[in-house]
């Protein structure tokens, strides 16, 4: 199975502040990955679809980018909804696997 | 509006079995695959399972985790997809979630419904 391993695994930061989670697959994925934001008691949120495009009515300070089997969420400028927590997940090949999330923090 | 109502949820003992449900609006369901994704309390995201639309045989594929113990079917006369889960142990605890495959990214996701299994 192909694992997914977020860092930081928690993070904390400030309003306006770019941050950037990153994601590193144990083999290459062909672009095929997801980014989610979950706030708590809500489901998950689509952000970014097969690695680097916007999902529609997501605002433009998200974006998603690849380096071979690493994979980048950047947050240009942080706002106050933005506190959350990020999963990537891979659909290259089964079983589709999640990372373990990122928690975002205010500081 | 693409919709999706899990069901089915609820309190369960250990070894005994229980049927999710999902039943979806808003898409033309028979042309989509589907997969479940389950979340247990306070932890990540685990992908459970998998079915192709009628055309890719409604073949499946399943996590390691529950691979033999669950299994999912679809009626496409109904817009339904279903989870039957077997065995079930306190590690299957969690709120399941039902999503359509319009693209690598779900982008569609329903309120969850919660299995507790417990003695």
């Amino acid at each position: 199975a192909i694992q997914l391993t977020q860092s930081p695994s928690s993070l904390s930061a400030s309003v306006g502040d770019r941050v950037t989670i990153t994601c590193r697959a144990s083999q290459g994925i062909n672009s095929a990955l997801a980014w989610y934001q979950q706030k708590p008691g809500k489901a998950p949120k689509l952000l970014i679809y097969d690695a680097s495009s916007l999902e529609s009515g997501v605002p433009s300070r998200f974006s998603g980018s690849e380096s071979g089997t690493d994979f980048t969420l950047t947050i240009s400028s942080l706002q106050p909804e933005d506190f959350a927590t990020y999963y990537c997940q891979q659909f290259n090949s089964y079983p589709i696997t999640f990372g373990q999330g990122t928690r975002l923090e205010i500081k | 509006e693409v919709q999706l109502v899990e069901s089915g949820g609820g309190l369960v003992q250990p070894g005994r079995s229980l049927r999710l449900s999902c039943t979806t609006s808003g898409f033309t369901f028979g042309d989509y695959p589907m997969t479940w994704v389950r979340q247990a309390p306070g932890k990540g995201l685990e992908w459970v399972g998998f079915i192709r639309s009628k055309a890719y045989g409604e073949t499946t594929e399943y996590a390691a985790s529950v691979r033999g113990r669950f299994t999912i079917s679809r009626d496409d006369s109904k817009s339904i997809v279903y989870l039957q889960m077997d065995s079930l142990n306190t590690e299957d605890t969690a709120v399941y979630y039902c999503n359509p495959v319009f693209k690598w990214g779900l982008g569609y996701w329903g309120q969850g419904t919660l299995v507790t299994v417990s003695s």
